[in-house]
């Protein structure tokens, strides 16, 4: 499978409990993307690498949240002490940025985040 | 920053029938415009996009139009079938970087 992918398809987690999710994004794609959806609403921008460069993070992403892309390829999403309002289903997408141009996202499946 | 409105929120059609569900987006600098498809705890898969230099796209029984001036564009799917059953996102690009989804349209198709 050459899709975006990602780990864990499921987390169930006690609150104040961390976690960690891992996506790994079509090989060839310099741009890597964190969503959080949740039920009966559209995907909401988190953040966004240009290879290993975290360039934008959104006002929802608080300080118990981290995203890294070390070397580029895939990426972590972390979240410290989690609360019961993070359970959502978190996506990845990943597209290719040539010349300026905005090229076409690519989700992965999601983790399913359920914080208890 | 970019605000995008969809409209309806649920849509049944009959088998066969065409479904049009319509987008409005606020910042008139976004320049791409894609809809994807979610069917129950799947991902959204992209099945079309557009971008400001083009007014129509279609692909197959899938086509998409773009008015700039008004600021809106629209799916349109005809013959649709039963498998066209699933929530459908329009977005638009803020920053030429971060999509904006719209709140999603239930489309049910009835045989």
């Amino acid at each position: 499978d050459t899709g975006v992918s990602q780990n864990p398809r499921h987390k169930i987690t006690k609150r104040g409990q961390n976690v960690t999710f891992r996506c790994d994004p079509i090989s060839e794609h310099n741009r890597l993307y964190w969503y959080r959806q949740t039920l009966g609403q559209g995907p909401e921008f988190l953040t966004y690498f240009q290879n290993e460069a975290q360039l934008e993070k959104s006002r929802l992403l608080s300080d118990r949240f981290s995203a890294e892309r070390p070397k580029g390829s895939f990426s972590t999403l972390e979240i410290q002490r989690t609360e019961q309002g993070d359970s959502a289903m978190y996506l990845c997408a990943s597209s290719l940025a040539w010349q300026g141009l905005t090229g076409e996202q690519y989700f992965g499946p999601g983790t399913r985040l359920t914080v208890t | 920053g970019e605000n995008v409105e969809q409209h309806p929120s649920t849509l049944s059609v009959q088998e066969g029938d065409s479904a049009v569900i319509k987008c409005t987006y606020s910042d008139s600098a976004s320049n791409y415009f894609p809809w994807y498809k979610q069917e129950l705890g799947k991902r959204p898969q992209l099945i079309i996009d557009i971008r400001s230099n083009v007014g129509e796209k279609k692909d197959q029984r899938i086509a998409v139009t773009l008015n700039k001036t008004a600021k809106h564009f629209s799916l349109h799917i005809t013959e649709t079938q039963p498998e066209d059953s699933a929530v459908y996102f329009c977005a638009g690009i803020q920053g030429a970087q971060k999509l904006v989804f719209g709140q999603g349209t239930r489309l049910t198709i009835n045989p």
